[in-house]
């Protein structure tokens, strides 16, 4: 099994719709984050979390919205999807602590909102 | 803050010939430096990294890159590329003190022909 799995792995939803993609890890770490891939744009960070009471916007998070129901779990919604919100997204993980920490990434999402 | 900039959005390259893909980075604080991979309908996975020591890195499968620091600069390079290298590679950094998250360059997608 994957240590960092996403769901879906494929979504195509319409505007307005909510939608939520989840993501699980195995690896024990306390940090975890939502990314957003689009061509020519690279990695976009949405949301972040270092622990689970703790939630920080990245770069892009108007229109997103995240909840961290456990250290293992840590979800994506767009409450009313819009279709400049079709990319493929991305969760990672990483290890707590001081000094340099390895992200390890999920699959991914593609979602498609039309 | 810190930020990454890719010079090069394509790099197609002839099977056993050399590459180097180009990355500069900005930021007012120390830094880790960063190249990951992503291989086709895959996630990112971690190729090489600059902690401290040794400014050239070396990843398994023969890539190497070189911090500059005067230069701001962290290029990738390999001698002779083979046709599994086709991907995309990000170069991300991140701060060595502080707990923001890795910010990735916009991507270079490298096209190995045959």
């Amino acid at each position: 099994d994957a240590d960092v799995t996403q769901t879906p792995r494929n979504r195509i939803t319409k505007t307005g719709k909510r939608i939520m993609l989840e993501c699980s890890q195995t690896k024990g770490h306390d940090r975890m984050y939502w990314y957003r891939q689009d061509p020519g744009l690279g990695l976009r960070l949405i949301y972040y979390s270092f622990d689970v009471k703790d939630i920080n916007k990245g770069e892009i998070s108007d229109g997103y919205s995240v909840s961290r129901q456990a250290q293992a779990k840590f979800s994506l919604s767009l409450e009313s999807a819009i279709p400049n919100q079709t990319a493929l997204y991305f969760c990672a993980t990483s290890k707590a602590g001081t000094g340099w920490s390895e992200a390890f990434f999920g699959q991914g999402t593609r979602l498609t909102v039309v | 803050a810190q930020s990454v900039t890719q010079l090069d959005s394509q790099v197609p390259v002839f099977e056993e010939a050399p590459v180097e893909l180009r990355c500069n980075y900005s930021s007012s604080v120390s830094v880790y430096l960063f190249w990951y991979v992503q291989y086709p309908n895959q996630g990112l996975q971690l190729l090489l990294k600059y902690l401290s020591g040794s400014t050239l890195v070396e990843s398994i499968n023969g890539f190497e890159a070189e911090f500059n620091k005067s230069q701001t600069s962290f290029h990738l390079r390999k001698p002779s590329v083979h046709i599994s290298d086709t991907a995309e590679y990000f170069c991300a950094v991140g701060p060595r003190s502080g707990n923001t998250p890795l910010v990735f360059g916009k991507g270079t997608r490298l096209s190995v022909i045959a």
